[in-house]
């Protein structure tokens, strides 16, 4: 089976840094996205990590081990516009698993 | 370009109606998803598609049923509705499956109540 694991909530200040963490134990793993949704909303794309490393965009970066079934979202310079859940989602062979979401609220 | 667009947004349905979930994509995508998402959780795969005339299960599918006959659309059909199936129902798109870039296009949701 599939099972994600990803702290349910984070609070930050805005201009600062945070990351969220996400574990996963899964039979297939094709690579780690994330996934952004404001309350409401539906979610949108933010990264993929297929191989080992960290993967830059902008204000945001993620990172995948493998070995260790481990990876992060990092946000940078916070915005207010940043308060939003986000999801971990792992792909399986044409399939993808969703974690719980953790909500980030960002604070002035 | 519409993207991927899904109706209705809401409905409220009496517990063994049935109803169907329309979903329309115009990205020339492949493959195909829908999810439901139940409050403060994440999204459950029910079903996918990785092309016309294709379909699989995934997670959750008791309870419903697809079809795929053309790259465009993929409907959703609930038969006998439960008050379980209350939730937000989210069609997804993505160009493919595989390879090392898989950014997945989601419509903008149905809220379904079950009463």
């Amino acid at each position: 089976g599939q099972s994600l694991e990803q702290p349910s909530e984070v609070t930050a200040v805005e201009g600062a840094i945070v990351q969220i963490n996400c574990t996963y134990q899964t039979s297939g793993f094709y690579g780690l996205s994330w996934y952004q949704q404001h309350d409401g909303g539906a979610p949108t794309f933010l990264s993929y990590n297929a191989l080992d490393g960290l993967e830059e965009t902008g204000r945001f970066s993620s990172f995948l081990s493998r070995s260790d079934s481990y990876g992060y979202l990092l946000l940078q310079e916070l915005q207010m516009k940043d308060s939003a859940s986000y999801f971990c989602a792992v792909r399986g062979f044409n399939k993808f698993y969703f974690g719980s979401g953790t909500k980030l609220n960002v604070k002035p | 370009n519409a993207g991927v667009t899904q109706t209705p947004k809401f409905r409220i349905l009496k517990i063994g109606q049935s109803m169907t979930l329309q979903c329309t994509q115009d990205m020339n995508h492949n493959y195909m998803y829908w999810y439901r998402q139940d409050p403060g959780m994440g999204l459950k795969l029910i079903y996918y598609s990785v092309g016309a005339g294709i379909t699989d299960k995934g997670e959750v599918p008791n309870g419903y049923n697809v079809s795929r006959s053309t790259t465009e659309d993929f409907p959703l059909r609930l038969e006998l509705a439960a008050p379980s199936q209350t939730s937000v129902y989210f069609c997804a798109s993505s160009l493919t499956g595989q390879g090392t870039y898989n950014e997945q296009f989601f419509g903008p949701g149905t809220r379904l109540t079950v009463l």
